[in-house]
């Protein structure tokens, strides 16, 4: 049981490129998440999905986009890199959202210069 | 703005001491509360949820939870110097389409 797969782990962007990042659950929840944690700032939500085809902004979405065509698959795709999206980036499930904690992918670590 | 406060610390226990964690919310209509612990560098595991006001026990772990007061507490009994993380608190609230707001985290460090 693999759980919240995340890929890539590290990876170093120029300004102005463009990457996804991949996020599959294996634990069959309806909910998903994306978050981007900063040091000192804490975890601010991205983008989320409550089912396949089911996608909404969060808290700070601009930059980003989302797809969501299967329940196992949450991809994060980042337009047009800029150093502020420096961070690292969560994927996130759970089961029904409201009442369950969160399961947590390792995190990918990027970097834009 | 719904919000989440915790003291950044870092809070300095000695080992096999108890390690009070707490944590303030400003959205009366919160429904359930979470402690993740988080290791540098490591993703938040999910330690202690909490939906009703009172204790809830877990091992070492105690989450305590007020509501008229809209605050949530982790106490770690016998603390270990593995328990040297930073603490989340996260708060589903009505605001929040039923999403978590995290808040920025307590560092706690226990000393051997």
């Amino acid at each position: 049981n693999a759980g919240v797969t995340q890929t890539p782990k590290f990876r170093i962007l120029k300004i102005g490129q463009s990457m996804t990042l991949q996020c599959a659950q294996d634990m069959n929840h309806n909910y998903m998440y994306w978050y981007r944690q900063d040091p000192g700032m804490g975890l601010k939500l991205i983008y989320y999905s409550v089912g396949a085809g089911i996608t909404d902004k969060g808290e700070v979405p601009n930059g980003y986009n989302v797809s969501r065509s299967t329940t196992e698959d949450f991809p994060l795709r980042l337009e047009l890199a800029a150093p502020s999206q420096t961070s690292v980036y969560f994927c996130a499930s759970s089961y029904r959202g409201l009442n369950y904690g969160y399961t947590f992918g390792s995190g990918t670590r990027l970097t834009v210069v | 703005q719904k919000e989440v406060e915790q003291n950044s610390g870092p809070l300095s226990v000695p080992e096999g001491a108890i390690a009070s964690l707490n944590c303030t919310y400003s959205d009366r209509g919160s429904q359930s509360f979470f402690w993740y612990r988080q290791y540098s560098g490591k993703s938040p595991e999910l330690i202690m949820f909490i939906y009703s006001n009172g204790d809830k026990e877990d091992g070492r772990f105690t989450a305590q939870l007020n509501k008229a007061s809209q605050y949530v507490s982790l106490l770690i009994r016998d603390s270990q110097p593995s328990d040297s993380a930073t603490y989340l608190c996260a708060v589903n609230t009505e605001g929040s389409q039923g999403n978590l707001i995290f808040g920025k985290g307590t560092k706690l460090s226990v000393k051997p």
